[in-house]
């Protein structure tokens, strides 16, 4: 069974950094390219970065460009988003999300950790 | 960019009525090369992260009751709930995967009892 589990969420003031992992388990990680998707409150849904199963390959929507960056652990199942200069915008629930292999659909989901930037 | 919008924002349906809420995209995610459709469909409850209902524009997920039910090609799209049932009341978002990576996501509508 398909198990992802957010954790680093927290209030932070903005410009300061904060990073939130996701643990995997139930399934092959290092097979699988890996997502975050975002939802700022009462939002809707906002896809963020992706990384590849090998981490050779990284995309960013340009709302984080330059001041998020995904990594992984493979070695301990675990994924990663480093998030710096943070802005009041970049309030929302963190979601990671496991890709699917044959397009970016998601269908296996954290339950999100909330990030909130505030002074 | 291609932009998802979702009709209508909200929609109160009456228990066992059939609830339509509709999809368009301002750009065709029939991809040529497999037509197929690069469109997914989306539960989620307060509190809950989004589930997956549909995806590929008309397939069901394993495990969503036959009463969901995806159709359209091209820009236009609608998910249909046969009958409404008390845990269908949710936000359900669409979903284009045309584009890569990610895509881009409706703003949501609202699904209410009336």
């Amino acid at each position: 069974q398909v198990q992802l589990v957010e954790s680093g969420g927290g209030v932070v003031q903005p410009g300061r950094s904060l990073r939130l992992s996701c643990s995997a388990s139930g399934f092959t990680f290092s097979s699988y390219a890996m997502h975050w998707v975002r939802q700022a409150p009462g939002r809707g849904l906002e896809w963020v970065t992706l990384i590849s199963f090998d981490e050779n390959n990284k995309y960013y929507a340009d709302s984080v460009k330059g001041r998020f960056t995904i990594s992984r652990d493979n070695s301990k199942n675990t994924l990663y988003l480093h998030m710096n200069s943070l802005r009041a915008e970049d309030t929302a629930v963190y979601y990671c999300a496991r890709d699917v292999g044959d397009g970016d659909y998601f269908r296996y989901w954290g339950q999100g950790a909330l990030v909130t930037v505030s002074s | 960019d291609i932009v998802i919008t979702q009709s209508p924002d909200s929609l109160a349906v009456s228990l066992g009525e059939r609830a339509t809420i509709n999809c368009k995209s301002s750009q065709s995610v029939l991809h040529s090369s497999n037509n197929k459709n690069y469109l997914a469909w989306y539960q989620q409850k307060p509190g809950q992260c989004p589930k997956l209902l549909i995806y590929w524009a008309s397939a069901r997920e394993s495990g969503v009751p036959d009463r969901f039910s995806g159709s359209g090609s091209g820009t236009d799209f609608t998910l249909t709930i046969s009958s409404l049932q008390p845990e269908d009341v949710a936000v359900y978002y669409c979903q284009q995967y045309y584009t890569t990576p990610g895509g881009t996501f409706g703003q949501g509508t609202k699904l209410e009892i009336k």
